[in-house]
């Protein structure tokens, strides 16, 4: 069934680091991707997306990758600072069918100064 | 200001006692939903809508009910309430299709007992 995953639950780096965050994908037909952070009680914040016609896309200090061969999407944050410490989730849809929203189980990403 | 406001932020009822969670945004967006966020879960889409008179289920309508009678409002509805329904509820909007650049609300945290 569909499904989307994460590597690893909690990632830790130190303030400066470049930050790599993945997510594994099972559904082939999902063709919109979407970055979310979500900081301590506050509801998921958009981030970045990436249709599946694009292979990378930046925005400020943020890059997301998609590789379709092997269904992986990647967050990447440059110059990680203390108030990027937050929950990390990516989501896929399919904007050509069902339209259902699949969200991973979440990256804890961990700033320390 | 554009924003998702959902109410009540906290609530304690009983089982099989019925409760609407209401949620409304001001920004005319098409595409709302609504979401539970439990524990090593992650975020589980329960309902969307993609406009007026227009629902669908996703992951988790089991135990839910949904309305979409006005574009801005996206009321969840439990008619009889269980313990397993304790959880964090989050209602999205979006202009685009399958949820892109969703705006999430602040939540509602409800205990079942």
């Amino acid at each position: 069934g569909e499904s989307v995953g994460l590597h690893l639950p909690t990632l830790s780096v130190q303030e400066g680091d470049n930050s790599i965050i993945n997510c594994a994908y099972s559904n082939s037909a999902s063709d919109y991707f979407i970055w979310y952070k979500q900081e301590s009680g506050k509801g998921p914040q958009f981030i970045i997306d990436i249709r599946s016609n694009m292979d990378k896309r930046q925005g400020q200090r943020v890059t997301v990758l998609l590789n379709k061969t092997v269904k992986h999407l990647s967050l990447q944050i440059a110059a990680t600072q203390p108030g990027d410490s937050a929950v990390y989730f990516c989501a896929e849809t399919n904007q050509g069918g069902s339209e259902k929203l699949v969200f991973g189980k979440g990256t804890k990403l961990t700033v320390n100064p | 200001e554009a924003q998702v406001t959902q109410n009540p932020r906290y609530l304690i009822t009983v089982t099989g006692k019925k409760l609407t969670v209401t949620c409304s945004q001001n920004m005319n967006h098409e595409y709302m939903s609504w979401y539970r966020q439990d524990p090593g879960l992650g975020l589980r889409q329960i309902y969307y809508s993609m406009n007026v008179e227009v629902t669908d289920k996703g992951d988790v309508p089991e135990g839910y009910k949904v309305s979409r009678k006005e574009k801005r409002n996206f009321p969840l509805i439990l008619e009889s309430p269980s313990p397993n329904q304790t959880s964090l509820y989050f209602c999205a909007s979006s202009l685009g299709r399958g949820g892109s650049e969703a705006f999430f609300g602040q939540g509602t945290r409800l205990t079942v007992v």
